[in-house]
């Protein structure tokens, strides 16, 4: 059972910005963890979308913004394409370092 | 590039013991600022964090609810890391993916590059 929850899911219409939320607690984003967030597109594995809070691996647009406050983070995408549908996941650690993932974001791009 | 291949049975019978491995290609497993993992995620379902552990063997973390029933293990003779989850139910059931753990400081640890998944099924 996760212990960082998500919204299941989320819309926009193209061109649209939409933003998920995943909420933790003291123990886990609120210790001081960075939250690292995954977009898994059907059919296929995960891939690394934002770490360390706010980064951008290479090669991913910068539509895709993260954001950490307290015991919560936050993704936004801005500018929505239809590409963009796709379940979305964040993750982040407790003091015994096993990770922990969000229950999971699906976005629909209306 | 770095990439990350599972293998293994598709079918296992309950009671008896999943075994996967993966390989990794393009890069070498033996660097001391990554871990080598597990993820798992049951069919329309979420994401499941099992264990990794460090190429040394000397450092290795575990999903406390699996911790009893899990091993990972890594071979750096053939750059290679596997998993080893005994007693399966058919709540084992699912896609698992190996993946590359980095570590960028003590409190940012994430999975920067998977394998494809392998749909494993427990069942008689």
């Amino acid at each position: 059972q996760s212990v960082l929850t998500q919204p299941p899911s989320v819309s926009g219409a193209p061109g649209q910005r939409v933003t998920i939320s995943c909420s933790g607690s003291s123990s886990n984003i609120g210790a001081g963890y960075d939250v690292h967030w995954y977009q898994q597109l059907p059919g296929t594995a995960p891939k690394l979308l934002i770490y360390g809070n706010t980064n951008r691996p290479s090669g991913v647009p910068d539509r895709f913004s993260g954001s950490k406050s307290g015991t919560s983070a936050s993704l936004a995408i801005s500018g929505l394409q239809a590409e963009d549908e796709a379940d979305y996941f964040c993750q982040s650690c407790d003091s015994s370092l096993s990770a922990l993932f969000g229950t999971g974001t699906k976005v629909t791009v209306l | 590039q770095l990439q990350l291949q599972e293998s293994g049975p598709g079918l296992v019978k309950p009671s008896e013991t999943l075994s996967l491995t993966c390989t990794v290609s393009g890069g070498s497993i033996s660097s001391s600022s990554y871990y080598w993992g597990w993820i798992r995620q049951p069919p329309g379902k979420g994401l499941e964090w099992i264990g990794s552990m460090h190429y040394s063997g000397s450092t290795y973390h575990y999903n406390p609810s699996l911790k009893s029933r899990v091993a990972i293990s890594v071979d750096t003779s053939k750059n290679q890391f596997s998993l080893r989850l005994t007693s399966v139910t058919a709540a084992d059931t699912a896609v698992y993916y190996c993946a590359r753990r980095r570590i960028d400081y003590s409190s940012s640890w994430y999975e920067d590059c998977w394998g494809q998944g392998i749909l494993v099924t427990v069942s008689s």
